[in-house]
């Protein structure tokens, strides 16, 4: 399965300020998402890094507060901007193929922790 | 809009003893159905996935389309299996990502 590195692991953040994450794979991949899981909660989809184009951003997620970058197949930046204490969440980065997965699913990176303050 | 219910945040048992960790989804078309583990301070990985009927370290997970369940079960409960565990859906149109469950802890108790 793909192997991904996601920095940085974490960060202490002032309020109003951005962040940007990175995910990088060891192969190319099709399929790029990223997630929020804040704490005590489950991984929630902010939305799906499309190589070439616009990220597709889920219900409640926009561009402008989390824009995107996905320049090619195994790279992608997500920023968290104007960040306030509720952003403060671990962000996960996850891949996988398109059409039929193969038997390992998807791949998740390790994940950035987010402490905003 | 679909949707994965896992109802217990926190499962406590005795080493030995069985495991049954539930999880219900709701969903209209064919769905695919996983279990991903996340172990203290590591990342999240794959357990199993209903299609491909394995068993991976003693866990077992039938897909029962009439009850719309996918329950993690395990027959004999060892203290290294203390982690969180996730029930996932995969939609079989539309969006790629994987849709999870709110988790469930699981404690082996010596």
């Amino acid at each position: 399965s793909a192997v991904i590195s996601q920095k940085p692991s974490r960060d202490i953040c002032q309020r109003g300020t951005s962040l940007t994450i990175q995910c990088q794979v060891d192969s190319q991949v099709t399929m790029m998402f990223w997630y929020r899981q804040q704490p005590g909660q489950s991984l929630t989809l902010i939305a799906t890094a499309n190589q070439g184009s616009e990220a597709t951003y889920e219900s409640g997620f926009v561009i402008d507060k989390f824009p995107i970058s996905r320049p090619n197949l195994t790279f992608s930046t997500l920023t968290v901007s104007n960040m306030s204490p509720e952003d403060s969440s671990i962000y996960l980065c996850s891949v996988g193929m398109g059409g039929n997965l193969p038997a390992y699913g998807y791949t998740f990176g390790s994940g950035t922790r987010l402490t905003v303050v | 809009a679909q949707r994965v219910t896992q109802p217990e945040k926190l499962l406590s048992v005795f080493k030995g003893a069985p495991v049954e960790l539930k999880c219900n989804y709701s969903y209209s078309g064919s769905p695919e159905l996983f279990w991903y583990v996340q172990y203290s301070r590591q990342r999240l990985q794959l357990l199993l996935r209903h299609i491909s009927r394995e068993s991976i370290k003693g866990f077992t997970a039938d897909l029962n389309k009439g009850e719309t369940s996918f329950h993690l079960k395990k027959p004999f409960a060892q203290e290294e299996d203390s982690a969180m565990y996730y029930c996932a859906l995969l939609m079989d149109t539309g969006r790629r990502a994987l849709t999870f469950g709110s988790g469930t802890r699981l404690q082996v108790q010596p």
